[in-house]
């Protein structure tokens, strides 16, 4: 079983639907958690970084950690055709220790 | 601008051929990574490295050699021994534990 499990896709959704985006993880001592976006043949940009459980929002973008569940979320609010990538979820213990990824889920926005 | 930077951006390589991969940052950040990326398997840790003149093994770093002699400058070497090398190859940096990654570099072995 892998350390961060993420749903490959493809996932097509509509102009303007709401989008959620999942990973599950089996170590209990990740404690940050990121999302990267990555367009095709590009590196990975940072969108969200959070510590622990909860939530936390940047604009249409919102990411909500579960850690009783080991359940991380990113949703995407009013979903764009430029939001078109693979949508990575990542975690780590903390400080500089290894971040563990999630093999990506890409996404589609059908104008 | 700060960034990093990642050259070239497409490299082709014959069997039996060492080559090398640059990777440079200017944010001043101490720790800097190597990753591959491969369809369906995500990125996969090849080094890293944590302070100049010390760096780690990662999870496949059989068949890779780097060095880190200067805190912005962290090369890659694919040598002859990889087997497979033909991937998407990503450098990274971070300050703690947000990861910031360059453009890629695509290898092809011919």
């Amino acid at each position: 079983q892998k350390e961060v499990e993420q749903d490959p896709g493809p996932l097509s959704v509509p102009e303007g639907a709401i989008v959620s985006l999942n990973c599950t993880y089996s170590n209990s001592a990740f404690q940050y958690f990121m999302w990267y976006r990555q367009y095709s043949r590009k590196g990975p940009e940072l969108l969200m970084y959070t510590y622990s459980s909860g939530n936390k929002e940047d604009g249409r973008f919102t990411a909500q950690v579960d850690k009783s569940s080991k359940y991380i979320s990113l949703f995407i609010r009013d979903s764009q055709p430029s939001d078109s990538a693979t949508y990575l979820c990542a975690m780590n213990t903390g400080g500089y220790q290894k971040v563990t990824f999630g093999t990506g889920t890409k996404l589609q926005v059908i104008p | 601008d700060g960034g990093i930077t990642q050259s070239p951006k497409y490299l082709f390589r014959k069997e039996g051929q060492n080559v090398t991969l640059s990777c440079e940052q200017n944010l001043n950040h101490d720790a800097m990574y190597w990753y591959r990326q491969d369809p369906g398997q995500g990125l996969r840790l090849i080094y890293y490295s944590q302070i100049v003149n010390d760096f780690q093994k990662g999870d496949i770093a059989e068949g890779y050699s780097v060095s880190r002699e200067k805190k912005e400058s962290f090369p890659l070497t694919v040598t002859s021994a990889q087997k497979n090398p033909t991937a998407f190859y990503l450098c990274a940096s971070s300050i703690q534990d947000e990861q910031f990654f360059g453009p890629g570099t695509r290898l092809t072995v011919l």
